[in-house]
């Protein structure tokens, strides 16, 4: 199947500080990425969609100015946490559906991100 | 709107036995799919089974075999033998009408009795 990595898998921060979450499609080009959020228990919320060469898109309640997405290339996107506050702290997981078969996502094995 | 309904939030079945989960959807699309994904404990998401709602035969991945009634809108996946290595949350999903999407069920916890 598909490969999706995604770094750090773990990072603790301080508070006002920003974090940068990569996600890479390792044997498959992918134009376009998901990003999600998870809580404890709880299912998959999705945050905004990168599309590669153009603007994200964001879903309803998601501060743009707050969750930073970059899709740089066909196999990366980025996700960044600016001015991080103990509330941003979660599961992240993005996931991607290969350009060969778009309906079927595959995902990076999430970045556990904890705010002090 | 598309939504997904697990109606289940936690099922148990004893180790070799056989469990079977609900999932019901609502979607306005003609064309679409659905999943069954697990997420371990470690939290990686694991795609299951996926099913083409164009086809009528239900799909089938060695243990795993789901029961899809398009018209009763019903996808629910059967887990035979179940092993120790099953346990985990099971979440059902469908493709959403824009950009390939997903929409979530909030999840069936599944524990396998040894």
């Amino acid at each position: 199947g598909a490969v999706v990595s995604q770094h750090p898998s773990r990072v603790i921060c301080k508070s006002g500080t920003s974090v940068k979450i990569e996600c890479r499609s390792l044997d498959f080009q992918a134009t376009t990425m998901f990003w999600y959020r998870q809580f404890p228990k709880q299912s998959l919320m999705l945050m905004a969609t990168s599309n590669e060469g153009s603007k994200a898109t964001y879903e309803q309640g998601v501060e743009k100015d707050k969750f930073l997405i970059n899709h740089a290339s066909l196999t990366l996107s980025t996700l960044t946490v600016t001015s991080a506050h103990p509330e941003d702290s979660s599961f992240y997981i993005c996931s991607a559906p290969p350009s060969r078969d778009q309906e079927t996502q595959y995902f990076g094995p999430g970045t556990r991100l904890l705010v002090l | 709107a598309q939504t997904v309904t697990q109606s289940q939030p936690e099922m148990s079945v004893q180790e070799a036995e056989t469990v079977t989960l609900s999932c019901t959807y609502d979607t306005s699309e003609s064309d679409y799919y659905l999943f069954w994904y697990k997420q371990p404990p470690s939290r990686q998401m694991i795609l299951v089974i996926r099913q083409e709602a164009y086809k009528q035969q239900n799909a089938t991945e060695n243990r795993f075999s789901v029961n899809f009634q398009k018209a009763a809108k019903s996808f629910s996946l059967k887990i035979s033998d179940s092993q120790l290595g099953d346990a985990a949350m099971y979440f059902c999903a469908v493709s959403g009408d824009s950009n390939y999407q997903l929409i979530w069920g909030a999840g069936t916890k599944l524990i396998i009795k040894p």
